[in-house]
């Protein structure tokens, strides 16, 4: 099955600079893949997700994807990094044939003024 | 519209004792439903799912059971707590049939126990 690694568990940046979270899954069957978010004490929600249309993905908030086979890589990035960014980020891939999502570990995003 | 309900919201509970969380989804018949656990330095960890009333999949082994006595509703059960089970739970449903990937959470219960 998909799994996926994400890199740092924190990630820091101020105000205005890019945001880079880092997701890689482990295979070379491009799978179906997610990107979540979670604000601080709330449930999660889907930021945006691949599923083989485009390899460019673009979600809320002014996030995007983009899907890299030949890197197994599933990035989520924003231009300008604002306060209200600051929140957990989940990757999670999709096993065809199964009815669940399984996360990566999460990368926790800290904004500095 | 769909919402999902989830309580309660915070627990405290001395280890030993019995567990009953409680979570309904709104607006939608025969949603896939999930329990998923975080603790400290553990990620998010699925612990149950159902894909119907009665039907239970358990991705991890513990303390912990849960069930599904109607098509909205899903519980989280403990006979009795261990310090490990301190964590915040969510509770998420998907669309049922093919899953799409797409899941839905609850706002979470944060439990401690002492």
């Amino acid at each position: 099955a998909q799994s996926v690694t994400q890199l740092g568990s924190h990630v820091s940046v101020s105000e205005g600079a890019l945001v880079l979270l880092r997701c890689n899954y482990s295979s070379s069957v491009p799978p179906y893949l997610f990107w979540y978010v979670q604000y601080p004490n709330q449930g999660l929600q889907l930021l945006l997700k691949y599923t083989s249309a485009a390899t460019l993905v673009k979600g809320i908030n002014g996030f995007e994807a983009e899907f890299k086979k030949s890197e197994t890589s599933f990035h989520l990035t924003k231009p300008s990094a604002h306060m209200s960014d600051a929140a957990e980020y989940f990757c999670a891939p999709m096993n065809t044939g199964f009815q669940k999502l399984v996360f990566g570990t999460g990368t926790r995003l800290l904004v500095s003024p | 519209s769909q919402t999902i309900h989830q309580w309660p919201a915070t627990l405290v509970q001395p280890v030993g004792s019995p567990l009953s969380l409680e979570c309904t989804v709104e607006g939608t018949s025969n949603p896939n439903l999930y329990w998923y656990r975080q603790a400290a330095g553990r990620g998010l960890q699925l612990l149950f799912y159902s894909v119907g009333i009665g039907q239970i999949s358990s991705e991890v082994p513990q303390n912990l059971s849960a069930s599904r006595p109607q098509d909205r509703q899903f519980i989280l059960s403990s006979k009795k707590l261990l310090l490990s089970d301190s964590g915040f739970y969510l509770c998420a449903w998907s669309v049922g049939g093919a899953f799409t990937g797409e899941l839905f959470f609850g706002e979470g219960s944060r439990l401690t126990v002492l």
